[in-house]
């Protein structure tokens, strides 16, 4: 079965950057592509981005471009999720997630998800 | 980006109860809408793809329907556990009815 599973809680300061890891197993990830999403306490979902496997071509939601950057190591089926110049507004958890083919926009498969908490 | 706006943002509701949560468009999105269930602590849980297909292992009294900018959620007699926040995602997600105990 599909399994995606995330890194562990950061705190950082205003200003650092986080890189967040994703390890999927249960399907083929090397021909597949991954979103990254966030989520602040009380707000829906906020998609950051995709990234794919196969050939590495990502699409950035523009509100983070110049900040993220996604990647993907396919010999251990993982992928990262870097965020430059953190604000006390990125405090939010971020999550792997995956769509699959014939779904639409719908994400079937999510990460446990990753608080990052940016505070001084 | 297509705004999603949801409506009621709570919804107060008994066992046993028909709830039917709305979910409006900015612009059409065709059938490209989906339904989740988030509890807390935990990642979205996908319910409805493609505005009215049942995800694999959710039980039928959850249903979708709607096409365009206006979609529906209904929970045809709500059990113990549907009591949770739920979204809708088109372009974008909107901001969650939380079904709470009346």
């Amino acid at each position: 079965q599909v399994q995606l599973v995330q890194s562990g809680p950061e705190v950082k300061r205003p200003g650092a950057s986080v890189k967040v890891s994703c390890k999927a197993s249960g399907y083929s990830f090397e021909t597949s592509g991954i979103s990254w999403l966030r989520q602040a306490p009380g707000q829906g979902p906020e998609w950051l981005g995709w990234v794919n496997a196969y050939n590495s071509n990502k699409t950035y939601a523009q509100k983070f471009r110049g900040r993220v950057t996604m990647t993907t190591d396919t010999p251990t089926n993982t992928a990262y999720l870097e965020l430059r110049s953190l604000r006390s507004d990125d405090t939010s958890t971020y999550y792997c997630a995956l769509k699959p083919k014939d779904y639409g926009v719908a994400y079937a498969y999510w990460g446990q998800g990753t608080l990052v908490t940016v505070s001084s | 980006d297509i705004r999603m706006t949801q409506s009621p943002s709570t919804l107060s509701a008994s066992v046993g109860d028909r709830v039917t949560i709305t979910c409006r468009a900015s612009q059409s999105v065709r059938n490209w809408l989906a339904w989740y269930q988030q509890k807390p602590g935990k990642a979205p849980k996908l319910l409805i793809y493609k505005a009215s297909t049942l995800e694999s292992g959710v039980p039928s009294r959850f249903s979708g329907s709607g096409y365009g900018t206006e979609f529906t959620l209904t929970i045809s007699r709500l059990q113990p556990d549907d009591f949770a926040t739920y979204y809708c995602q088109g372009g974008t997600f909107g901001q969650g009815t939380k079904v709470e105990v009346k």
